[in-house]
């Protein structure tokens, strides 16, 4: 069964400090890749998502995730936090082509310091 | 648009008792998911359907959970008797289709089983 591993559990940033958010996935075969994003008191809303094509996705606020194939991650990245961004993030990946069950890693949080 | 609707959005019960979550996903989605979320892990998928047939529930414990979508719409979820490990944020999503990919996320049940 795929495997998702995120590899910080809480991860605290100044503002304007660039951020990145370790994903790597257990699957050799074709995948869907997702970011989720949990801000406080509210519900998880897709923050961006990698199908095919171009391995550099950009999504929602600023935020854009790479995908390595070789290194079997899905990295997500921002150049400069804002307070704003302190939220739950979780990286989720489908697998295959007849699966669409969504596999969650365990999500890291993010506590921007103003 | 409204969004994914859930309902209560907690409930304590003592271990033994029986419990019901309901979700009315987006209008026109066919596909409705229920997660089980365990503080501090990422959602995990109990159930899937596609209009009112299950298209997995390989995840859900079966000898007492146990979910419904009779018309096609909306959902109940129940748990008999609940267990202690049952605490845990019941989460209902919805998709377009079965392969549309983005799951649109209810904000979600808070039960905890004493």
């Amino acid at each position: 069964a795929q495997s998702v591993s995120q590899h910080n559990h809480h991860v605290i940033l100044s503002e304007a400090a660039s951020l990145e958010l370790g994903c790597n996935y257990s699957y050799g075969g074709t995948v869907n890749l997702f970011w989720y994003v949990q801000y406080p008191g509210q519900h998880l809303q897709l923050l961006l998502k990698y199908f095919s094509g171009d391995p550099l996705v950009k999504g929602i606020k600023g935020f854009e995730a790479e995908f390595i194939k070789s290194k079997f991650s899905f990295n997500l990245r921002k150049p400069s936090v804002q307070w704003s961004d302190t939220a739950e993030y979780f990286c989720a990946v489908i697998t295959g082509a007849g699966s669409y069950q969504l596999t969650f890693g365990k999500g890291t949080k993010l506590s921007v310091i103003p | 648009e409204a969004g994914v609707a859930q309902s209560p959005r907690y409930k304590i019960i003592e271990k033994r008792q029986s419990v019901a979550f309901w979700c009315n996903p987006i209008s026109g989605h066919a596909t409705l998911y229920w997660y089980q979320q365990i503080l501090g892990q990422g959602p995990k998928l109990l159930i899937q359907f596609q209009n009112n047939g299950v298209v997995d529930d390989s995840q859900l414990p079966k000898d007492r959970f146990s979910a419904e979508r009779l018309k096609g719409v909306d959902s109940t979820l129940k748990i008999q008797p609940a267990k202690l490990e049952d605490s845990a944020v019941y989460l209902c999503a919805s998709s377009l289709g079965h392969k549309t990919y983005e799951q649109y996320f209810g904000p979600g049940t808070r039960l905890t089983v004493t």
